[in-house]
């Protein structure tokens, strides 16, 4: 299995304008998640999907942050406009179901608002 | 809302030497899941081992081993015979077992930077 695969990599971007980063879970997981990792707050789960369905956005921190499961293998994180304090990496995650299940995580997207 | 606190920025260790890293977490649930995950430079996350809370043994994968204080919320990872591989990002994660299907997501601390010194 390839594992979560996440794109780009890396996107260097002008304020104000829009970015899609991009997620594929791994086959067969029900659970996606999408984190941003800072230096000042960490790791935080901004929005987590259960069999395609947003469960929990309460961590998505403004208006101008969505994200969508169009189907079990795709999910998009959008930030429209981005802004200089958006530059984070974020995190995709999937995982299948339990209690216990672990959960993978795709190599992230290092975002840079300039 | 739970938090996880890990009190170490950074840690060095002589390489083949052991090493614990300490993690504490609050929570007024009774059970829950503990992970200890590694972030080397790469960025990949990896899970290194987990805990479920209702268990009294403490976990153990091959050279790393959690000692797990459920009364004292603490969840500290010992690292033996450390390897230069070994140098990371650690970070101590929890989830509830509330929900259920077990999607909710982890609770992070802010991690521990572990230098192995050759």
């Amino acid at each position: 299995d390839a594992g979560v695969i996440q794109s780009p990599r890396h996107e260097v971007t002008e304020m104000g304008q829009e970015v899609t980063l991009r997620c594929k879970p791994i086959s067969g997981h029900n659970s996606l998640f999408w984190y941003r990792q800072t230096m000042m707050r960490g790791l935080e789960l901004l929005i987590y999907f259960n069999n395609n369905v947003p469960i929990d956005d309460s961590g998505m921190p403004e208006d101008r942050f969505s994200a969508k499961m169009p189907n079990a293998s795709f999910s998009t994180l959008k930030i429209q406009p981005s802004e200089p304090r958006d530059s984070a990496v974020y995190f995709c995650a999937s995982s299948y179901g339990g209690l216990n299940t672990e959960a993978f995580f795709g190599q992230g997207t290092r975002l840079t608002v300039v | 809302a739970q938090t996880v606190t890990q009190s170490q920025p950074e840690m060095s260790v002589q390489e083949a030497e052991t090493v614990t890293l300490s993690c504490t977490y609050d929570t007024s649930e009774s059970d829950y899941y503990l992970f200890w995950y590694k972030q080397p430079p790469s960025r990949q996350m990896i899970l290194v081992i987990r805990q479920e809370a209702y268990k009294q043994q403490n976990a153990t994968e091959n050279r790393f081993s959690v000692n797990f204080q459920k009364a004292a919320k603490s969840f500290s990872l010992k690292i033996s015979d450390s390897q230069l591989g070994d140098a990371a990002m650690y970070f101590c994660a929890y989830r509830s077992a509330m929900a259920g299907g077990g999607a909710d997501g982890l609770t992070f601390g802010k991690g521990t930077h572990l230098i192995i010194q050759p």
